[in-house]
């Protein structure tokens, strides 16, 4: 059974300071990565997706991706309150058909 | 940017009763869509993968007697919930791939149908 492991959290932090989340995934063959935000009773909308070793930035978030260590993590800067959500990670199955979810990690941002 | 569509958006049917789920795809046609299924405080649990003229594929553990689905046409899948029951409510999303890119990461999602049995 191909897992992906997430904190389900919370994690609070403040306004303005870096959120980082992360992730690590079970199949050592997986090609693709994801993160998709959640908002209560909404469905998921994608973040970042990331392919390779290494960082992948994209305005205030960044991805970062360790296949080695089946890793991969999602850092955001200067948090908003908006920011407030539940943070999917999704990895690819290895025909690259289908997602496979964790359980989401819950971020809280005060201000 | 691609939309998908979904309805009805929230639907509260007695026990025993059948419910139908549309997903529409917009604006871009969609070989293969997703039918997903989310409890409160649980992740998307993947239940079905449906392509457009074949039958489904359904996850281990997902009745397809139960969960219909028909994908009748590119821009068009429906889940039926046969004689649902209270055990059966959940957030029903459904994600559309786009035939044309094609891969994982052009799925894109539904709003979702909130599904209460009683």
């Amino acid at each position: 059974q191909k897992e992906v492991e997430q904190n389900s959290g919370p994690l609070s932090v403040p306004e303005g300071a870096i959120a980082s989340l992360n992730c690590t995934y079970s199949d050592r063959v997986s090609q693709s990565f994801f993160w998709y935000r959640q908002y209560s009773g909404k469905s998921p909308e994608l973040i970042m997706s990331i392919y390779s070793n290494g960082d992948k930035e994209d305005g205030r978030f960044t991805a970062q991706l360790n296949k080695a260590s089946q890793y991969v993590s999602l850092l955001i800067r200067d948090s908003q309150p908006s920011d407030s959500a539940t943070y999917l990670c999704a990895v690819g199955n290895q025909a690259g058909t289908a997602l496979i979810f964790g359980k989401g990690t819950t971020l809280s941002v005060s201000s | 940017g691609a939309v998908v569509s979904q309805h009805p958006s929230r639907v509260i049917c007695k026990s025993g009763t059948s419910v139908k789920i549309e997903c529409r795809s917009l604006d871009f046609q969609a070989t293969t869509m997703f039918w997903y299924r989310q409890f409160p405080k649980q992740s998307l649990m993947l239940m079905a993968t449906s392509n457009e003229g074949s039958k489904a594929t359904y996850e281990q553990g997902v009745e397809k007697d139960k969960f219909l689905i028909n994908h009748a046409s590119l821009t068009l899948s429906t889940l039926t919930v046969t004689s649902a029951h209270p055990e059966d409510s959940s957030f029903y999303i459904c994600s559309a791939r786009d035939a044309v890119a094609g891969g994982v990461d052009t799925q894109y999602f539904g709003p979702g149908t909130r599904l209460t049995v009683l």
